[in-house]
């Protein structure tokens, strides 16, 4: 999976309830980004980083908050979780905002 | 808005018979066109990168080949090790990737 690991793998948690999920890659790939998979859907971006502390939203962004203090590593944060929040999470990188790649994925549910 | 289309939705082959996965796209200028292999459970795995019509690409039993509105990905004498999804994805200059709902296929044996 192209030096890209995600935490927690799988999660479940209650609604109202913070959480956050961490994506790190031993690329020094420049770009990162978060997306969800979801039956009946494409991924579908939900935010995306070009740098340290820089970071834009995607398509699905509401309800998520992210952050990249450092090159190796993007927080994805659901400051209240909701059941509409229950996915499978992926990161992936790309060191020129072309070619991505994926992470193994986290799935969270949302009771 | 640009909006990637994969056909058919699923798709059964047997061991050995070939046949071909469609990508339709609505780009306005294409940057790439992309191509991965998603297992259940894991993440999508990167298959090919197209860039222009005319443009053809293989790996093993795959070859992806574009048009101006579409790609293919062709699957010769396929094993049942090749079931899994492909997802097609397009990215136009100044804009992120945007995915398509996938083909599942399976082979069997």
């Amino acid at each position: 999976d192209a030096g890209i690991t995600q935490s927690p793998r799988h999660k479940v948690t209650e609604t109202g309830t913070p959480v956050t999920l961490r994506c790190h890659q031993t690329e020094n790939h420049r770009y990162m980004y978060w997306y969800r998979q979801d039956p009946g859907h494409g991924l579908r971006l939900i935010h995306y980083s070009y740098g340290v502390k820089d970071t834009d939203k995607g398509e699905v962004s509401d309800g998520y908050s992210v952050s990249r203090s450092k090159t190796e590593d993007f927080l994805l944060t659901l400051e209240s979780a909701t059941s509409s929040q229950t996915s499978v999470y992926f990161c992936a990188i790309s060191e020129y905002d072309y070619e991505q790649y994926f992470g193994p994925g986290t799935r969270l549910t949302v009771t | 808005e640009d909006q990637v289309t994969q056909s058919p939705e699923a798709l059964r082959l047997q061991e050995g018979e070939s046949s071909s996965l469609n990508c339709s796209y609505t780009v306005s200028g294409l940057r790439g066109l992309f191509w991965y292999r998603q297992d259940p459970g894991k993440g999508p795995e990167f298959l090919f990168t197209l860039y222009s019509a005319g443009e053809e690409k293989e790996k093993e039993r795959l070859k992806a080949t574009l048009t101006k509105k579409e790609s293919f990905l062709h699957i010769t004498a396929p094993k049942p090790e090749d079931s899994a999804t492909y997802l097609c994805a397009v990215q136009a200059k100044n804009e992120k990737l945007v995915f398509g709902k996938g083909t599942k296929l399976t082979v069997n044996p």
